[in-house]
């Protein structure tokens, strides 16, 4: 099984900042890695596909980069409705797994 | 627009069945892939099953692999989990989610609203 390990566990920041959320993969994954943002009480929603690509509708101040093992998601200047907790998932084998979350807390 | 609405959820003692549904609208339901993943109260995501747009590729995760049985009818629009043997740690949101159209590295780029599923005596 490969894991999926995220750092931080939680970040506050205040609005404008910039923030960077890592996901390490276990083994090597290529670019089969993928970032959702889950609300408080919503389902988990599509940012970034395959690393690096923007899913349809996304802001353009998320972006992810990486392959390999080691993956990012940044958030360009924050906004207050970006406070969620963020999750990676690799679909390069069975069984799909997902990293532990980061929670992002507006100040 | 894509629409994933899960449904059956509810309180069930442990070693009992629940059975789950997932209506699918806005796009062809029987050219994708599907799969469930769950959330226990205050914590991540877990993946649940995969079932093929033919049914014919089913897997699940370790956890629920002999209890759980994933469905699917085209003609319906509808994905199904039976839950069967459940235990408190079955405790979740249960959420449908939309794969690829085939087999292969796809992220899940639908989700349902999910439905809560509540294993206790």
């Amino acid at each position: 099984e490969i894991v999926l390990t995220q750092s931080p566990d939680f970040q506050s920041v205040t609005p404008k900042e910039k923030i960077t959320i890592t996901c390490r993969a276990s083994q090597s994954i290529g670019n089969s890695l993928h970032w959702y943002q889950q609300k408080p009480d919503q389902s988990p929603k599509l940012l970034i596909k395959y690393a690096s690509q923007s899913f349809s509708g996304v802001p353009s101040r998320f972006s992810g980069s990486g392959s390999g093992t080691d993956f990012t998601l940044t958030i360009n200047t924050l906004e207050a409705e970006d406070a969620a907790t963020y999750y990676c998932h690799q679909s390069s084998s069975l069984p799909r797994t997902f990293g532990q979350g980061t929670k992002v807390e507006i100040k | 627009e894509v629409q994933l609405v899960e449904s059956g959820g509810g309180l069930v003692q442990p070693g009992g069945s629940l059975r789950l549904s997932c209506a699918a609208s806005g796009f062809t339901f029987s050219s994708y892939s599907m799969n469930w993943v769950r959330q226990a109260p205050g914590k991540g995501l877990e993946w649940v099953s995969y079932i093929s747009s033919s049914s014919s590729t089913i897997y699940y995760g370790d956890s629920v692999k002999g209890r759980f049985t994933i469905s699917r009818d085209n003609a319906k629009n509808s994905l199904y989990l039976q839950m069967n043997s459940l235990r408190d740690e079955d405790t979740a949101v249960y959420y449908c989610a939309r794969d690829g159209e085939h087999w292969g590295s796809y992220p899940f780029d639908y989700w349902g609203q999910g439905t809560l599923v509540t294993v206790s005596s």
